[in-house]
């Protein structure tokens, strides 16, 4: 079935730093690919996305590039800010009529002044 | 453009009671699917609406039922209630053309 891995947190880093969380999938078929956020108390907020093979998701200076020969969809961000801090899921959806998101276990995010 | 409510925001049963939980699709949406969310843990898919039909289910019991409703807004019902069924309920809606869900803020169910 299909299954998302993402990097364990917590990641902890400075304001201004580089971000990079890892996710990798799997499942059949081409699907579509997401990243959430999901702030303290709050439900989850589509970030990006990308549903083909090469595209690249981008908003809010956060970036992922969906690669199938890698099955990865890395989130990445050039200098993170305080108010990013929060908890990141990667999820898929392997389309062909149905809604279902599956989603990674989340990586905690911490931006500390 | 309203986004996708539910309610309550929080609750608390006992174990072996039966609750309902309330979900309001963003306006313009067709499809509902409802998402449980353990601490710390992803969200598992429960099952999803369209056109008022169950069309998709994950790995949850039958005495987890839904309903959605001609207006597009759907209920989550579970019945005989376990302590693992506690969690944050998440109700997501989206359109059947276009592959994207918006999520509501959650239901935060306890169990005692």
């Amino acid at each position: 079935g299909d299954s998302v891995t993402q990097m364990e947190g917590p990641v902890t880093l400075s304001e201004e730093a580089f971000l990079t969380i890892n996710c990798t999938y799997t499942a059949t078929g081409y699907p579509s690919l997401f990243w959430y956020v999901q702030y303290p108390g709050e439900g989850l907020q589509l970030l990006l996305k990308a549903t083909k093979a090469d595209d690249k998701g981008s908003n809010k200076g956060f970036e992922a590039t969906y690669r199938k020969e890698t099955t990865s969809f890395h989130l990445e961000k050039g200098s993170v800010q305080v108010s990013d801090s929060a908890v990141y899921f990667c999820a898929l959806n392997s389309g062909a009529g149905s809604y279902q998101l599956t989603f990674g276990k989340g990586t905690k995010l911490s931006v500390i002044p | 453009e309203t986004g996708v409510t539910q309610s309550p925001t929080h609750l608390i049963k006992t174990r072996g009671q039966q609750v309902t939980l309330r979900c309001s699709s963003q306006s313009g949406h067709n499809t509902v699917s409802w998402y449980q969310q353990a601490l710390g843990q992803g969200p598992q898919f429960i099952f999803q609406y369209y056109r008022e039909e169950e069309n998709g289910r994950g790995n949850f019991p039958p005495r987890f039922s839904g309903l959605q409703f001609p207006n597009y807004s759907s209920e989550l019902n579970v019945n005989a209630l376990e302590l693992d069924d506690s969690a944050l309920y998440l109700c997501a809606s989206g359109r059947a053309d276009y592959n994207e869900q918006f999520f509501g803020p959650g239901t935060r169910l306890t169990v005692l």
